[in-house]
């Protein structure tokens, strides 16, 4: 299938500070997308959702945003914490295709 | 409460020695997938069960099988593990299908000899 990939490996961001993790997927046609962290030695856990007829979600300290025109996603973290730190999986299914999992980027928040 | 359970947490086999891992999950969940994860690697699907319709990955190798005896539990085996095939091994459910939320367990580190 169409991949999904991230632009950034690894973010190191400060205590406090707000985090953007993006996602850039291929498939157009796609129309829901997850972000999930997974800590070290964990499962993946679900933060936040988002299907195509929305360009934006909010949840608690997160938000997902949608720009179907560049085929781009972002999760912004507001107030990083350092219970933040873990790798954060982006994914995106179509129809009823099963979920594609980008690469992951890794979020280091120092105190 | 857990919702997803995958036992054990970690796994040791030897090689060529066939190995099962379960997954037992209380949300009532008609789907239910196995994913095989490396060290720093996205999640695979290897395949996954619809109520009791199996669905397989086109690239999963035939070395490995799964087994769905009723709506809570779910198995993974492996036939013959190879090296290759030390990773972890998530289990996830989703309520109705492909578009509805996964949740994933804690996963089994499987570590072959």
């Amino acid at each position: 299938g169409e991949s999904v990939g991230l632009h950034l490996p690894t973010l190191s961001v400060q205590e406090g500070d707000n985090s953007i993790i993006n996602c850039a997927y291929s498939n157009s046609a796609s129309d829901y997308f997850i972000w999930y962290k997974q800590e070290s030695g964990k499962g993946p856990q679900f933060i936040i959702d988002i299907r195509s007829n929305m360009d934006k979600r909010q949840g608690q300290r997160v938000t997902v945003l949608l720009n179907k025109t560049v085929k781009h996603l972002s999760l912004q973290i507001a107030a990083t914490q350092p219970g933040d730190s873990a790798v954060y999986f982006c994914a995106e299914s179509e129809g009823y295709s099963t979920l594609t999992f980008g690469k992951g980027t890794m979020l280091l928040v120092s105190p | 409460d857990a919702m997803v359970i995958q036992n054990p947490r970690y796994q040791v086999t030897q090689f060529g020695k066939p190995v099962t891992l379960s997954c037992s999950q209380t949300l009532n969940h008609n789907v239910m997938y196995w994913y095989q994860q490396k060290s720093s690697q996205a999640p695979k699907l290897l395949f996954h069960y619809y109520d009791k319709d199996f669905n397989n990955e086109a690239d999963t190798p035939d070395n490995f099988q799964s087994r769905r005896p009723n709506t809570s539990f779910c198995f993974l085996d492996i036939r013959s593990p190879g090296l290759g095939d030390a990773a972890m091994y998530l289990c996830a459910t989703s309520r109705a299908g492909n578009t509805d939320t996964q949740y994933f367990g804690p996963g089994t580190r499987l570590t072959v000899l």
